[in-house]
């Protein structure tokens, strides 16, 4: 059972240029989850997605910045317009969240971006 | 507002000792908390989860305890060794699911 996969690993971008992150859940998660990681902080909740829903985008900046988990496909973090301050790590992580229940979240190995 | 502290931010002992990381929260309404590890430019792995209604758990050298009512948790190291150097986080979970990490203790384990 392979793990959360996300790509690209690394992401070099040019200021004002589009950065677009994919996250494959682990098989049988439908829930997935986006953090991000600035240098010398701590991980810090973007969004909260389940197939074709929002859940919580409480953590996402109000610009520039979308999320999205179709019926088919890998959820995709999408940032437009990137500035040096978007550079980060950010992780995805999916959950199997069994009704009732918080489910322990997967992480996902990173995609590391850099805005030149 | 929910805030995890972590302390302290960096630790170095030599090989074979026990420690402890320490994780204290403001909300005691939390569902759950767990400590991840992170190894520099790599994503998290999960090592304990402990539910809200529990007070420990335990994986090999690892031992994680909680006390809701004044918001602490422990991740005690039995017999450290150097390949437990890394980053530990602990996290505690919302009825929202999402996880409100702390700054995470950097662990260097010296040979």
């Amino acid at each position: 059972n392979a793990g959360v996969m996300q790509n690209p690993r690394h992401l070099v971008r040019r200021r004002g240029q589009e950065a677009r992150l994919r996250c494959s859940p682990m098989k049988g998660h439908s829930h997935v989850y986006w953090y991000r990681q600035l240098p010398e902080e701590g991980l810090k909740f973007m969004v909260y997605l389940q197939k074709e829903n929002i859940i919580d985008e409480s953590g996402m900046p109000k610009e520039r910045f979308s999320a999205e988990f179709p019926k088919e496909g890998p959820s995709i973090l999408r940032i437009q317009q990137v500035v040096r301050g978007d550079s980060a790590a950010y992780f995805c992580a999916s959950s199997r969240r069994t009704s009732g229940s918080i489910d322990t979240q997967y992480f996902g190995p990173g995609t590391r971006l850099t805005v030149l | 507002k929910q805030e995890v502290t972590q302390i302290p931010a960096a630790l170095s002992v030599p090989e074979g000792e026990n420690l402890v990381l320490n994780c204290s929260f403001t909300d005691s309404a939390i569902y759950n908390l767990q400590w991840f590890r992170q190894d520099p430019g790599k994503g998290l792995t999960s090592l304990l989860l402990i539910q809200s209604s529990q007070r420990e758990q335990t994986s090999g050298r690892l031992n994680a305890s909680l006390d809701k009512s004044s918001g602490r948790s422990t991740l005690y190291i039995a017999a450290s060794q150097p390949g437990d150097s890394a980053t530990y986080l602990c996290a505690v979970f919302r009825d929202t699911g999402k996880l409100i990490f702390g700054q995470g203790t950097t662990l260097q384990v010296k040979p």
